[in-house]
């Protein structure tokens, strides 16, 4: 089975300065997924940014990016000039490759509350 | 583009009694994903359905169960409603070639007295 870990439960940041996510993962696959959901007060789970086992290329959308260690099975989240908008609950989550007979499920690790303060 | 939309918003229910959430998938996607996010706490794979059958489960009992229609919209249920199954209830939805994307709708919060 397919293990998550957010070690930080809360984290505050400034406005406009960067900070980062930590996200640990434990699965004897080789091929998988991994992402970030941003879950603000709304409930609405949003995808921030995806990355595939087999890319060495770390992920980047906009201000978001990804330090991807596949060996340490480390997935962190970068998120450069931090926006009020982007408090919320972030969630680290890991996919096997879909499969026909046992389709494509995500494991959520327990999140990381941050904070962005004005 | 319609997103994936869920009903009702908020729910109370007894325990001991069945509840039906209902979900819309977006348009062009047929698999659909229900999640389970108890207060605090990461959501929980409950299962996935692809062409009106179930195709994969956590670990859930048979209690929770659920039906994909024609349209691709789907159903979860659940009978004999526990004071533990208060929580969020996620669904989400996948293009087939793609399965690995998973839009979120909304949810359903669920509140067993």
């Amino acid at each position: 089975a397919q293990t998550v870990t957010q070690s930080q439960p809360e984290m505050s940041v400034q406005e406009a300065e960067t900070v980062t996510l930590s996200c640990t993962y434990d699965t004897s696959e080789n091929n998988y997924y991994l992402f970030w959901y941003k879950q603000p007060p709304s409930r609405q789970m949003i995808l921030v940014i995806r990355q595939e086992a087999y890319k060495q290329q770390n992920a980047t959308e906009n201000r978001f990016s990804v330090n991807f260690q596949k060996a340490a099975k480390s997935f962190s989240l970068k998120i450069s000039d931090s926006q009020l908008g982007d408090t919320a609950m972030y969630f680290c989550a890991f996919m096997k490759s879909p499969r026909e007979t046992s389709g494509s499920r995500l494991t959520f690790g327990e999140g990381t509350q941050l904070t962005v303060n004005p | 583009e319609t997103g994936v939309t869920q009903s009702p918003t908020h729910l109370i229910k007894t325990r001991g009694q069945q509840v039906t959430l209902r979900c819309s998938s977006q348009s062009g996607h047929n698999t659909v994903s229900w999640y389970q996010q108890a207060l605090g706490q990461g959501p929980q794979f409950i299962f996935q359905y692809y062409r009106e059958e179930e195709n994969g489960r956590g670990n859930f009992p048979p209690r929770f169960s659920g039906l994909q229609f024609p349209n691709y919209s789907s159903e979860l249920n659940v009978n004999a409603l526990e004071l533990d199954d208060s929580a969020l209830y996620l669904c989400a939805s996948s293009p087939r070639d793609s399965s690995y994307e998973q839009y979120f709708g909304p949810g359903t919060r669920l509140t067993v007295t």
